[in-house]
């Protein structure tokens, strides 16, 4: 199976800031790679696809980017709204697998 | 748009068989474009894919669950179903049922949930 490193695992940061959180394959997944938001008792919410693209409706302070093994996604300007746990997955090959998810909030 | 539902008791016994269907509308589950499992997350942990399934019914285990978990599929009813049996408290968590794309032949960002369904094991 592939594995995904997610780093960190939790972090807080104060509104305006940009939040940084890296996804690491250990094998090639291609831009196979999407990026969730999953707040407490709801299906998680998809932001990114193909690593860089933005999922319709999504706000542009959310981008992604990366290909093959490396990965990062970045929130511009942190929201109050923003604070959830934050996991990327790959689905290149199967089975499909997930980061361990970087809880984020607000100083 | 491709939707998936859940549904099954929310609550078994230690020991017995965990037993949940997915219900497919928007897309036939005999599209070669998705791939039909089952992912859980217990509370407050991370997500965990079980197994999934091809529509001419090729099957795909997590190797630590596979002696207990089965996956099947009903075309003419475009469902899918889980059965996990001799459950644990371990075993409790939320269950989505999801539409996994193939790369490079589902459209891009289309990897689909259902809303989740929690199922606690007790007695």
């Amino acid at each position: 199976d592939i594995q995904m490193t997610q780093s960190p695992s939790s972090l807080s940061a104060s509104v305006g800031d940009r939040v940084t959180i890296t996804c690491q394959a250990s094998h090639h997944v291609s831009n196979y790679l999407n990026w969730y938001q999953q707040k407490p008792g709801k299906v998680p919410k998809l932001l990114i696809f193909d690593a860089s693209k933005l999922e319709t409706g999504v706000p542009s302070r959310f981008s992604g980017s990366g290909s093959g093994t490396d990965f990062t996604f970045t929130i511009n300007s942190l929201q109050p709204e923003d604070i959830a746990t934050y996991f990327c997955q790959q689905y290149d090959d199967l089975p499909p697998t997930f980061g361990q998810g970087t809880k984020v909030g607000i100083k | 748009q491709l939707q998936l539902q859940e549904s099954g008791p929310g609550q078994v016994k230690p020991s017995e068989t965990l037993s949940l269907i997915c219900t497919v509308s928007g897309a036939s589950i005999s599209s070669s474009s998705y791939y039909w499992g089952w992912i859980r997350q217990p509370p407050g942990k991370g997500l965990e894919w079980i197994g999934n399934i091809y529509y001419i019914g090729d099957t795909h285990y997590k190797s630590s669950l596979k002696s207990r978990v089965s996956i099947s599929i009903d075309a003419s009813k475009n469902q899918f179903s889980l059965r996990l049996s001799s459950v644990t408290a371990a075993d409790t968590a939320v269950y989505y049922c999801a539409g996994i794309p193939r790369p490079g032949i589902a459209a891009p960002g289309t990897f689909y949930w259902g809303q989740g369904t929690l199922v606690t094991v007790s007695s």
